[in-house]
């Protein structure tokens, strides 16, 4: 069963940076996870593909403030050159067969 | 740029049905897994299912067999989500969204999301 796990909230401030982590459980550890923001009153919106070995693929117009990175079950999204507008909720996404599952998400505030 | 156009919000009481939509366009709607998202209020993203484009098969995640019904109409390009018997607990967003490998990669487009209201 696939399981991703996110902290719940997060913050750093305005021009800092910040690294959020997504974890996959036991036994998935060589998944692809992608990075999705959601914005306070709008919807999803994709960021990046992940993989592995911590290449990464964007959506497009994605800032190239973004990037992503890879450590075993561990994913990373980095945000550098904090803005007001990054403070959003930030969920990642994996997949299996006919299955795809979301973390639970974490709430970025920025000071 | 491939877009996916929702349906507009929807109120329903307890124990109707509604029919949420998402358009996209007509050169791209049998080259990619559409999915069915929830967001209840306050809460995450939680997945529902998925329907093949290409062959109209519906796959519904745990939770989400009897009531909730994907299908498509692909003379329009647009995939439906329809729920029945709706309960207080169905008041929620419901997002599409599309897997452009048709089954192994994340949602790389969202509609822009229908809210619907269940309330006597």
């Amino acid at each position: 069963q696939l399981v991703l796990t996110q902290s719940p909230s997060a913050s750093a401030s305005l021009g800092a940076s910040v690294k959020l982590t997504c974890t996959l459980n036991s036994g998935h550890s060589n998944y692809a996870i992608a990075w999705h923001q959601q914005q306070p009153g709008k919807g999803p919106r994709y960021l990046m593909r992940l993989n592995s070995d911590g290449s990464h693929s964007k959506g497009d117009g994605i800032p190239d403030r973004f990037s992503g990175s890879s450590s075993g079950p561990e994913r990373y999204l980095s945000i550098s050159s904090l803005q007001s507008e990054d403070e959003a909720d930030y969920y990642c996404q994996t997949w299996g067969t006919d299955n795809w599952v979301f973390g639970g998400g974490t709430k970025l505030t920025v000071l | 740029q491939v877009q996916l156009v929702q349906s507009g919000s929807e109120l329903k009481k307890p124990g109707a049905s509604v029919k949420v939509s998402c358009k996209t366009s007509k050169d791209t709607f049998t080259r990619f897994a559409l999915n069915w998202v929830r967001q209840a209020p306050g809460q995450g993203l939680e997945w529902m299912g998925w329907i093949n484009t290409n062959t109209g098969r519906p796959t519904y995640a745990q939770g989400f067999a009897g009531r909730f019904v994907f299908s498509l109409d692909t003379s329009v390009s647009t995939a439906y989500l329809q729920i029945s018997s709706l309960k207080a607990e169905d008041t929620a967003v419901y997002y599409c969204a599309r897997d452009p490998a048709g089954g192994t990669d994340g949602f790389d487009i969202w509609g822009q999301g229908t809210m619907v209201i269940v309330s006597s």
